[in-house]
């Protein structure tokens, strides 16, 4: 099974700032195949990022997603208040279907 | 617009079986896989398996096999999770989710489906 790992756990900023996340894969994902989620207190996940580097319908443009193979990343140019939730990266591969990080917390400092 | 629309809370004891619904409405019901993803209380998310409402084809996760059914009804565009011998490690909210065919990630959820195993 391809094991996500996400970096940090918990990550403190203000608003404003840039925040950079990080999901590492076990061995090597398609970036056609690697999405990030967000998730607030008592709500569902919303697909922010697929394919990597894509923003799903209505994400703006603060958020962005880069990397390949098992290096993958998110970035949040400037921090709103609104942002400040769990993100969790997910991937496809046909030997280990649909796993998850553990996610970051992104908390305000 | 794409909606999901989850039945309520349910209460179940260890060894019982809890089966969930997920009401799709906003798009053809047949063009989108389901899937189930559940959150234990603080924990992450675990996929559990999918459904293709066109034909009924499943995919179960391998921890899940011989536990979880899914099915379908066309004629109301609901899909169904049943989840059978229930223990306490299985409360969690369980989610259903769609994936465009091959395309591998979540774009629309239901509102999550809270079920708690205790004696």
């Amino acid at each position: 099974e391809i094991v996500l790992t996400q970096s940090p756990g918990t990550l403190s900023l203000s608003p404003g700032e840039r925040a950079t996340l990080s999901c590492r894969a076990s061995q090597s994902v398609s970036s056609s195949y690697l999405a990030w989620y967000q998730q607030k207190p008592g709500q569902a996940p919303r697909l922010l990022i697929y394919g990597a580097s894509s923003r799903a319908t209505g994400i703006p443009d603060r958020f962005s997603g880069s990397g390949s193979g098992t290096d993958f990343t998110l970035t949040i140019s400037r921090l709103e208040p609104g942002d400040f939730a769990v993100y969790y990266c997910q991937q496809y591969d046909n030997s280990s279907p649909y796993t998850f990080g553990q996610g970051t917390k992104l908390e305000i400092k | 617009q794409v909606q999901l629309v989850q039945s309520g809370a349910e209460v179940k004891k260890p060894g019982a079986s809890v089966k969930v619904s997920c009401k799709a409405s906003g798009y053809t019901f047949t063009s989108y896989h389901m899937h189930w993803v559940r959150q234990a209380p603080g924990q992450g998310l675990e996929w559990m398996g999918m459904i293709n409402p066109s034909g009924g084809g499943t995919n179960y996760a391998q921890k899940f096999q011989g536990r979880v059914t899914m099915t379908r009804d066309t004629s109301t565009s609901t899909v169904y999770m049943e989840l059978s011998s229930l223990r306490s490690e299985d409360t969690a909210v369980y989610y259903c989710a769609t994936e465009s065919p091959a395309k591998c990630y979540f774009d629309y959820w239901g509102q999550g489906t809270l079920v708690t195993v205790s004696s």
